[in-house]
């Protein structure tokens, strides 16, 4: 069956530095989305991407956050500066189409800033 | 008032039991509403999904919509213990490019003893 896989599992990195997580959404879906949970906090959406540009964010998705859909599988969250506080499960998840609304989310990356 | 509430539990109850979540929400223009099971520190795992109001029965699951109310279940039947996990409740409005962004709740956390 067809899945979401998210790359690394786990990223530790100093605060201040740049880290890109990458996912492979499910080939023949349209949608993706990124969203996060910090540890005993519900999941929260941060973008949602369609036909190569962002079609909505959250406030947490400030300058800093940047999506990127490089080639015709990959879908990546770049952070550029990374703070204590981004320090948490990033998920990426990803829709069929219109008429298909069921997010289907990968395994998520944890992200630790030191 | 929170977009979404949900009992964060823990529910604990005896292998077989009918197990029953709940979730309740503000937001009128909420139309499609979803059930994740989550592992601990895993990604959430699609259970249900319906639209507007209504039922839906899927095994052991049924997922249940009462939009006046404007409250969701998700029943479990005959519960076994691998079925401990959290389960989130997840809904989202329609917009330009189909429905929207998840909205989550906390998440309640069920424990099935055997």
């Amino acid at each position: 069956e067809p899945e979401v896989t998210q790359t690394p599992s786990h990223q530790v990195t100093q605060m201040g530095q740049e880290v890109i997580l990458r996912c492979v959404p499910i080939s023949n879906h349209l949608y993706f989305y990124w969203y996060r949970q910090i540890l005993g906090q519900k999941v929260e959406f941060l973008v949602s991407f369609y036909n190569n540009e962002i079609s909505e964010k959250s406030e947490i998705f400030d300058d800093q956050f940047s999506v990127e859909r490089p080639d015709g599988s990959n879908f990546t969250l770049k952070i550029r500066s990374t703070k204590l506080e981004d320090s948490a499960m990033y998920f990426c998840a990803s829709r069929l189409g219109l008429a298909k609304n069921e997010q289907f989310f990968g395994p998520g990356t944890r992200l630790t800033v030191l | 008032q929170k977009e979404v509430e949900q009992d964060p539990g823990p529910l604990s109850v005896p292998e077989g039991a009918i197990v029953s979540l709940n979730c309740t929400y503000s937001n009128s223009a909420f139309q499609y509403f979803m059930w994740y099971r989550q592992y601990s520190r895993k990604g959430p795992e699609l259970l249900m999904y319906t639209y507007s109001s209504g039922n839906k029965e899927d095994g052991r699951f049924t997922a249940q919509v009462d939009k006046s109310s404007k409250y969701i279940s998700l029943f479990i039947r005959d519960s076994q213990p691998s079925d401990s996990a959290t389960y989130l409740c997840a809904m989202s409005a329609l917009g330009n490019t189909g429905f929207q962004k998840l909205v989550f709740g906390t998440g309640t956390r069920l424990l099935v003893s055997p």
